[in-house]
């Protein structure tokens, strides 16, 4: 059975400063791993992903993400916050054969204070 | 511009009404997806279609219908719809089934609301 847990429905943040968005997931057999961002009447956008080469996995716009797998995390960073990073943030957890099989999580909307 | 393209972006429309979705790729993808998305829950799979084919139906109500005519093209036909159904509908497709399953390219989304 696989699920994904979000950890923090909404997230704030001054601008300039590092943000954290946590994911913890949990799957039977080797995962893939996903973070995909929407903006506001936007559709969902790939930020970065993971399937089983290098833990530390570099996105679009300065994100990043770590899968740890002792702790069955992959929690998303970014060092200094921008404007345009408000949005909501989804982390999708998936076995790596089966399409129909992707579990997204609940979301969080990460705030931006100026 | 995202290569994923829903239409109407907007749509309202009354109980009674019968009403269609389009969403078109011009990715070379093989599979393509309806998603529910509603205000405070967790995003929906609606339907999966591969090579045209639906691979899977999460049990949706019948008054959602999907037609799938080509790799290319997807619709969601709604009729006698509840005001329940108020959502944004995404549409996504990727590669055929296999290496990155879980990367999906979305279109920006239908707001549907019913009266």
């Amino acid at each position: 059975a696989q699920s994904v847990t979000q950890l923090d429905s909404h997230v704030s943040v001054s601008e300039g400063t590092p943000v954290l968005l946590r994911c913890n997931y949990s799957s039977s057999y080797s995962p893939s791993l996903f973070w995909y961002v929407q903006h506001p009447n936007k559709g969902l956008q790939l930020l970065l992903k993971y399937t089983s080469a290098a833990t530390l996995v570099k996105g679009i716009n300065g994100f990043e993400a770590e899968f740890k797998k002792s702790e069955t995390s992959f929690h998303l960073t970014k060092p200094s916050a921008h404007m345009s990073d408000a949005a909501e943030y989804f982390c999708v957890v998936t076995p790596y054969s089966s399409a129909s099989k992707i579990i997204f999580g609940s979301g969080t909307r990460l705030s931006i204070r100026p | 511009e995202t290569g994923v393209t829903q239409t109407p972006r907007h749509l309202v429309m009354g109980m009674t009404n019968k009403k269609s979705l389009k969403c078109e790729q011009h990715l070379g993808h093989n599979a393509m997806y309806w998603y529910k998305q509603s205000a405070k829950k967790p995003l929906e799979l609606m339907f999966v279609y591969n090579f045209k084919e639906q691979t899977e139906n999460n049990s949706v109500p019948s008054r959602f219908s999907p037609e799938c005519p080509n790799s290319s093209h997807l619709f969601l036909h709604l009729h006698t719809l509840q005001p329940e159904d108020s959502a944004l509908y995404l549409c996504a497709s990727s590669q055929a089934p296999g290496a990155n399953t879980g990367e999906l390219f979305f279109g920006e989304g239908s707001r549907l609301t019913v009266l």
